[in-house]
């Protein structure tokens, strides 16, 4: 099983681009999450979903977006990008809530310069 | 926003040492998740408490959930460089959408052969 894929692996911007980092699950998972790890730090909650057409902002929403048009897949969109979104973005998904193992992606390396 | 403490934030230590890592809250703690991250992976999940006082094993890895369920330790004995990672906690609330996982910051172990 492919599990939780996430792409691009690493991407440069410059200040001001737009972006959209792919994740897509095929363990037929209900809830997804997108997180952001800086160094020294635990993850950041961005954006989680529970299901298809149902998204809620996290801990730091600000500057990204995101859309659940299917169970599989939930993008994250990066508008203007700007320095501080320098990070490593990784996404999630579980089968039921956050009680129950939550399955990462390998994370994307972006760095905005 | 709640705030899980972990600790030691970083810790280095011999091959064949035992070593214990916390993470405690001033919440209390619907269930508590174990990760450990190695370098350019996601976080993979070890262990989820639940109950008041419960202890797991896992080979050399026991973990224990605090009675009042505000804090979590991590003991691992005989440690070995295949030990090595970054041990995170991750905890959801009582009163909190159950989707959101909450995570420390991390304990970065290092084994020395």
């Amino acid at each position: 099983n492919a599990g939780v894929t996430q792409t691009p692996k690493f991407r440069i911007l410059k200040i001001g681009q737009s972006m959209t980092l792919q994740c897509a699950q095929d363990m037929n998972h209900n809830y997804m999450y997108w997180y952001r790890q800086d160094p020294g730090m635990g993850l950041k909650l961005i954006y989680y979903s529970v299901g298809a057409g149902i998204t809620d902002k996290g801990e730091v929403p600000n500057g990204y977006n995101v859309s659940r048009s299917t169970t599989e897949d939930f993008p994250l969109r990066l508008e203007l990008a700007a320095p501080s979104q320098t990070s490593v973005y990784f996404c999630a998904s579980s089968y039921v809530a956050a009680n129950t193992e939550a399955f990462f992606g390998q994370g994307t390396r972006l760095t905005v310069v | 926003t709640q705030l899980l403490e972990q600790s030691p934030q970083f810790l280095s230590i011999q091959e064949g040492e035992n070593l214990t890592v916390y993470c405690n809250s001033s919440s209390v703690f619907s269930s508590l998740q174990w990760y450990r991250q190695e370098p350019g992976e996601g976080p993979v999940l070890l262990v989820t408490v639940v109950t008041g006082g419960e202890v797991k094993k896992l080979k050399r890895l026991t973990f224990q959930f605090g009675d009042a369920r505000k804090d979590s330790s991590l003991h691992i004995t005989a440690a070995q460089p295949g030990d090595t990672g970054l041990y995170l906690c991750a905890g959801t609330y009582s009163g909190a959408g159950s989707y959101q996982l909450t995570f420390g910051k991390g304990t970065k172990l290092s084994v020395i052969p």
